[in-house]
């Protein structure tokens, strides 16, 4: 069974750093690019970041850019996003998404994680 | 950055009903365009890719058409199970942007 499971998410104060996990399991995790959307509460869906299979292209919302860092390591299967200079407005519900066919554009979000919640707060 | 416009914002309809969203892109996506089904508290669902395909395991009373800025997607015979939040997204470019969502209520 496909799964992926983010972990990482916690309460932490504006300007601080937190790491999100994303443990990939069923598939071959280094065939396909990556993503994290996330969900703000009660608002809508937005695309934050991507990465290609191998790690080397990395693409960025203009909101966290500068800020938060995608990155992968193929041998364990697992998607990191760091997010640096937090904000109020990065509190969040972060999912980590799979796509159907394996790249960044010119695909769709087969599979979800369950997400994990950033609340940035003082 | 292109921006995704979805219309309604909400809509209510009975158990039964055929409904429809669209969705409209600010330039030519050509047919990159997916839907996705949102449940409060759970992760979104895709139900169609690339404009038209149904996504393995989605339901055909869901259908979607539509290609360059204008999309739309059909429930033909709405099941209580398929009251939720309905978001269209385009892959075309980066940023992936998102339309602000459709929620469908109960009547």
């Amino acid at each position: 069974e496909v799964q992926l499971l983010e972990s990482g998410g916690d309460l932490i104060q504006p300007g601080g750093s937190l790491r999100l996990s994303c443990a990939a399991s069923g598939f071959t995790f280094s065939s396909y690019a990556m993503t994290w959307v996330r969900q703000a509460p009660g608002k809508g869906l937005e695309w934050v970041s991507a990465i290609g299979s191998s790690g080397g292209s990395t693409y960025y919302a203009d909101s966290v850019k500068g800020r938060f860092t995608i990155s992968r390591d193929n041998s364990k299967s697992t998607l990191y996003l760091q997010m640096n200079s937090l904000r109020a407005e990065d509190t969040a519900v972060y999912y980590c998404a799979k796509p159907n066919f394996g790249g960044v554009k010119y695909d769709s979000f087969e599979i979800w994680g369950q997400g994990t919640m950033v609340t940035v707060s003082s | 950055d292109i921006q995704m416009t979805q219309s309604p914002s909400s809509l209510s309809a009975s158990v039964g009903d055929r409904v429809t969203i669209t969705c409209r892109a600010g330039q030519t996506i050509t047919s990159y365009l997916n839907w996705y089904q949102q449940k409060p508290g759970k992760a979104p669902k895709v139900l169609i890719y690339a404009a038209s395909n149904l996504q393995s395991g989605v339901p055909s009373r869901f259908s979607g058409s539509g290609s360059g800025t204008d999309f739309t997607l059909t429930i033909s015979g709405l099941q209580p199970e398929d009251f939720a939040t309905y978001y269209c997204q385009q892959s075309y470019d980066t940023p992936i942007t998102f339309g602000q969502g459709t929620r469908l209520e109960i009547k």
